[in-house]
């Protein structure tokens, strides 16, 4: 079955860049009927999605609005995984950072198991 | 951006009762892209129903869902002692993703 493992750094500094990874199984990253994404969950802004990457004959993104300036998200094909980073980070980004896989009309049907970044000096 | 407002913030409920929650859209979302998941602490959103009314994989019966246009409703026939969590509606309807901010489900 189709399974995401997230790893990276629990504690950022403020001003430095966010930088996570989701290793998948059971799929690819560069399957033309899945795209993969980053969602965040605070107390203060819920579940808030931030953004996908995917493969459609070349690489696409899709970012949210309120991140766009700062984000990247990238595929690794070499290693079937896909990146997060989230650059100039304040303490508003501490959340739990989760990965998660959607299908069209399916939305997010896998799930990465979360992990919590902190931005403290 | 579509804004989702669930109601009730909190519901509070004995097991075999039956729940209601509730979603409301901003603007009309399409019926294919509207979604509700559960979640319980400690652990990562687990995807329930899409396209309104479709179950995904492995969910059991009790649980329904059905609306149009801007109200969305997820039906729990019968409350077992593991439905007690918290429960997000959320579109994906065009580029942007967006979730409610959640309903609590409580064991009364």
């Amino acid at each position: 079955q189709v399974q995401l493992q997230q790893s990276g750094p629990g504690l950022v500094k403020p001003s430095q860049t966010l930088s996570l990874t989701c290793a998948i199984s059971g799929d690819s990253v560069s399957s033309n009927s899945a795209a993969w994404n980053w969602i965040r969950q605070s107390p203060s802004r819920g579940l808030e999605w931030l953004g996908k990457t995917y493969y459609r004959s070349k690489w696409f993104n899709d970012y949210a609005g309120s991140v766009k300036s700062r984000i990247n998200i990238n595929p690794d094909t070499s290693k079937n995984q896909f990146s997060l980073q989230l650059n100039s980070v304040t303490p508003e980004d501490t959340a739990v950072y989760f990965c998660a896989r959607s299908v069209a009309a399916i939305s997010f049907d896998i799930w990465g198991q979360g992990t919590m970044v902190t931005v403290s000096s | 951006e579509i804004v989702l407002t669930q109601s009730p913030d909190t519901l509070s409920l004995s097991p075999g009762e039956r729940a209601t929650l509730s979603c409301r859209a901003s603007q009309s979302v399409s019926s294919s892209y509207f979604a509700w998941y559960q979640q319980k602490p400690g652990q990562a959103p687990r995807l329930l129903i899409y396209g309104t009314s479709t179950r995904a994989t492995g969910i059991p019966d009790r649980f329904s869902g059905s609306g149009s246009g801007t109200d969305f409703t997820l039906t729990i026939s019968r409350l077992e002692p593991e439905d007690f969590a918290v429960y997000y509606c959320q579109q994906y309807a065009g580029s942007v993703r967006t979730f409610g901010q959640g309903t609590k489900l409580e064991i009364k």
